[in-house]
């Protein structure tokens, strides 16, 4: 199975900071990354698709680079909807993993 | 509206049986692979299961293979997963999940039901 790292494993940032949350694959998966956002209580939201495709309704404060191994989130400006977790997903084979998540919590 | 429904969550005794449901709506069901993937309270999200648009593709987790069984029903649009052989380790919240693009396996979700939570305990 291909195994994803999430790091950092927590964040503490302050609205309108700019925050990166970065996600390695053991070994190359291409595209074939996909991030999600969960609030306590609730599913998973997707967020963006084949590493830097925005869902339709993301805002555009959201984004997401890298190929190969190397991934990473990025949110321009903090809000404070934005506090949550964040998980990536591999889909480069027929058996998905996630990443561990990232906690984002206000500072 | 697009929308994902699970149900048949509830307590189990461990070595029991529980089959799962997800009722879609909104979209074509037959044109898409599904997915289910559960949630350890606090923890982490992990894939547990997913099966191709006319289900000749099935896919599982080391975790479960042998004792989950994932099927549907294009007709009624409708998702399940037999879950035979439970172990406390099994207790989740068990979401159904879409793939975002295509029929077979190996996709990115782009619609999540509510969740339905199993606790296998005795």
């Amino acid at each position: 199975d291909i195994q994803m790292t999430q790091s950092p494993f927590t964040l503490s940032a302050s609205v309108g900071d700019r925050v990166t949350i970065t996600c390695r694959a053991s070994q190359s998966i291409s595209i074939w990354l996909a991030w999600y956002q969960q609030k306590p209580g609730k599913a998973p939201k997707p967020l963006i698709y084949q590493a830097s495709s925005l869902e339709s309704g993301v805002p555009s404060r959201f984004s997401g680079s890298g190929s190969g191994t190397e991934f990473t989130l990025t949110i321009s400006s903090l809000q404070p909807d934005d506090f949550a977790t964040y998980y990536c997903q591999q889909y480069n084979t027929y058996f998905p993993t996630f990443g561990q998540g990232t906690k984002v919590e206000i500072k | 509206e697009v929308q994902l429904v699970e149900s048949g969550g509830g307590l189990v005794q461990p070595g029991r049986s529980l089959r799962l449901s997800c009722a879609a709506s909104g979209f074509i069901f037959d044109d898409y692979a599904m997915n289910w993937v559960r949630q350890v309270p606090g923890k982490g999200l992990e894939w547990v299961s997913g099966i191709s648009w006319n289900s000749r593709s099935l896919g599982y987790a080391d975790s479960v293979k042998g004792r989950f069984t994932i099927s549907r029903d294009n007709a009624r649009n409708s998702l399940y997963l037999q879950m035979n052989s439970l172990r406390p380790e099994d207790t989740a919240f068990y979401y159904c999940a879409k793939a975002r693009a295509g029929a077979g396996l190996g996709n990115a979700f782009d619609i999540w039901g509510q969740g339905t939570m199993v606790i296998v305990s005795s």
